[in-house]
């Protein structure tokens, strides 16, 4: 099956500082997604994105589907952002996500 | 517009019993995935509901299944509970059964296995 990867595992940030995640797969995919899971363990939709940019406030992901990673950009981190970030993937021949390892991500005041 | 419910929010049960979890679809969507995730790990994919019927299977026994009813809700359910069933259970639905879809998510059952 296809592989993902995320990267930093784990990540420490001072508020207001940014970051950028990584996660790199190993086939051609029709569907790209990141999630961000709180500690009650609700992953909320942060991003749809085979292919392409987008933004939505302080968030923003860029996908290269022909290099196979994506990046998941966070500026003015907040204490709100902590939590674990998910990268999943659907390659051509499934139709279900195959999660990431995910990034912890530590916000400190 | 009603987002994706799933009941119970906890449960603990004894080890050989079974359970059943249960999903409500996002309104408009027909399709619902669901997926265990053990602790410190992600999601892995157990099976796909569409149309009333299973859409793909991960790498779970058999001893796991469920059903997708006419309004698009499902269950999971499991038999023969073993320790290692513990985890949180998400269930997520999706405009159609293909992969170009985005999914969403539900709040997730914590089961516990004693």
């Amino acid at each position: 099956g296809i592989q993902v990867e995320q990267s930093p595992p784990d990540l420490i940030l001072q508020e207001g500082a940014n970051s950028t995640l990584r996660c790199n797969f190993s086939d051609s995919v029709n569907n790209l997604q990141w999630f961000h899971q709180n500690p009650w363990g609700q992953l909320i939709n942060l991003f749809y994105i085979p292919s392409g940019t987008k933004q939505n406030g302080r968030l923003s992901a860029t996908t290269v589907a022909t290099e196979r990673y994506s990046l998941l950009y966070i500026s003015s981190s907040q204490t709100t952002d902590s939590g674990v970030y998910f990268c999943a993937v659907v390659d051509a021949g499934a139709n279900n996500l195959f999660f990431g390892t995910g990034t912890r991500l530590t916000v400190i005041p | 517009e009603t987002g994706v419910t799933q009941s119970p929010t906890h449960l603990i049960k004894t080890r050989g019993q079974q359970v059943t979890l249960r999903c409500s679809s996002q309104s408009g969507h027909n399709t619902v995935s669901w997926y265990q995730q053990a602790l410190g790990q992600g999601p892995q994919f157990i099976f796909q509901y569409y149309r009333e019927e299973e859409n793909g299977r991960g790498n779970f026994p058999p001893r796991f299944s469920g059903l997708q009813f006419p309004n698009y809700s499902s269950e999971l359910n499991v038999n023969a509970l073993e320790l290692d069933d513990s985890a949180l259970y998400l269930c997520a639905s999706s405009l159609a059964g293909t992969s170009g879809y985005e999914q969403y998510f539900g709040p997730g059952t914590r089961l516990t296995v004693t």
